[in-house]
């Protein structure tokens, strides 16, 4: 039990369903992260909340949209996805950008 | 955009036996260079932070090296056990809220 929990697991979606990952940390984090995995590419970061401010991140297509309504929550909007978007998403939690305490993930599957 | 490259990809090792992996990155712009150990169906877990040029930190039978200026830290692990079996992550931070960037990780197999 690394303190952050992931919800769901699993996920299959169509690519036009509108879903929402979520993310909880119990440890007094500050910063929040979500990152990709997906086969064969390193863990990608996405976005990251710090002190509940969103730092930007450019280069994620719009159809992800990251919500954080305070330091212990963190949700990742899905709509419109596409079939390449299927992969790992992994939410993670730090103290001020020390070491990274992840979720369990939520595989995602996009048909 | 940032290089952070591991080397091997994938590693077998008998039991028993030492081995150790490489992670580079840049040297410019360091603030620190973590280390994760990712088993199959378990999150990833994080070994080391080091900050140092220099540093050596140790975690049981694992330990890694640190060398800033040119930009390359070291994973070892002593006498290899079943349960070392994993993927090691680094990844490189430039410090601030920016999140770190990883290397695709060693895929570490020990062979009883």
């Amino acid at each position: 039990e690394t303190g952050v929990t992931q919800t769901p697991r699993h996920l299959v979606m169509g690519m036009t369903n509108k879903k929402s990952l979520k993310c909880e940390q119990h440890l007094g984090h500050n910063a929040m992260y979500w990152y990709k995995q997906s086969a064969k590419k390193p863990l990608e970061l996405m976005f990251v909340y710090s002190l509940e401010e969103r730092v930007e991140n450019n280069s994620v297509p719009s159809r992800f949209s990251p919500e954080c309504p305070n330091s212990s929550h963190l949700f990742l909007h899905l709509h419109t996805l596409q079939p390449e978007d299927s992969a790992l998403y992994l939410c993670a939690s730090s103290w001020s950008g020390e070491k990274l305490f992840f979720g369990s993930g939520t595989q995602l599957s996009v048909l | 955009i940032l290089n952070v490259e591991q080397s091997p990809q994938s590693l077998h090792v008998q039991e028993g036996d030492s081995t150790n992996f490489t992670c580079s990155f840049p040297s410019s712009n360091f603030y620190a260079l973590h280390w994760y150990r990712w088993e199959t169906a378990k999150s990833p877990e994080a070994l080391f932070v080091m900050t140092l040029n220099g540093d050596e930190k140790k975690k049981g039978r694992i330990s890694a090296t640190l060398n800033t200026k040119e930009g390359y830290s070291y994973l070892y692990i002593k006498g290899s056990q079943p349960e070392d079996s994993a993927t090691y992550l680094c990844a490189f931070s430039g410090g601030g809220a920016d999140g770190l960037t990883f290397g695709k990780g060693t895929h570490l197999i020990i062979q009883p």
